[in-house]
């Protein structure tokens, strides 16, 4: 199993960046899959999720409204969305793959991708 | 939100040690309880889920405890590459929700 995530990158306030991430080595299309960011030097926050049809899509109060999560399983890719982007969005943001247990039963993660939000 | 807390926030220990981790939720969680495993630099890793269960290929000398509030993560005979920081995460109870971590060191 591997999740390839890309896109990070340094942005200005109140910008926007896409995340995608890539999966291999399971079947994605059967997968619920999270987004989960990591502040620096902090813990980790779980930020969005999406079911395997992509047809319900969950998102913590912190990015609401300004966050889409969305999914292609015909190109077993999950993406991230951020829009009017905010210094405290600053984090390593890594997808996650949910599992038997449930959809946030996380078995794998992505490498992380980092997102940095600075004037 | 469930709260989750880590005790001790920090742990000193040797190779060859037995320790252990602590997990207490707010509320009632089941068994509804994942740990993860992270060193520096580097992505979470999948140790153990419902508690209990050891995710493929984790080294048996993890092994998980616990139900309702109260969980454990026991790491029997440390090894070198054990030391990092370790997570619970409860997904009983939208949003899922993390400790603040535990460094081992």
């Amino acid at each position: 199993v591997q999740l390839q995530g890309s896109g990070g990158g340094l942005v200005q306030p109140g910008g926007s960046l896409r995340l995608s991430c890539v999966g291999s080595g399971f079947t994605f299309s059967t997968s619920a899959m999270s987004w989960v960011r990591q502040a620096p030097g902090r813990g980790l926050e779980w930020v969005s999720a999406i079911s395997v049809t992509g047809g319900s899509t969950y998102y913590a109060d912190s990015v609401k409204g300004r966050f889409t999560i969305s999914r292609d399983n015909s190109r077993n890719t999950v993406s991230l969305q951020m829009s009017g982007l905010r210094p405290d969005d600053t984090a390593v943001y890594y997808c996650a793959k949910g599992s038997q247990c449930g959809t946030y039963c996380f078995d794998y993660w992505g490498q992380g991708i980092r997102v940095t939000v600075s004037s | 939100d469930i709260q989750m807390t880590q005790s001790p926030s920090s742990l000193s220990a040797s190779v060859g040690d037995r320790v252990t981790i602590s997990c207490r939720a707010s509320q009632d969680i089941r068994n509804f309880l994942g740990w993860f495993q992270q060193r520096p630099g580097k992505a979470p890793k999948s140790l153990i889920y419902a508690a209990s269960y050891l995710q493929t290929g984790v080294p048996s000398n993890f092994s998980g405890s616990g139900s309702g509030t109260d969980f454990t993560l026991t790491i029997s005979s440390l090894q070198p590459e054990d030391f990092a920081t370790y997570y619970c995460e409860q997904y009983h109870t939208y949003p899922p929700t993390f400790g603040q971590g535990t460094r081992l060191e």
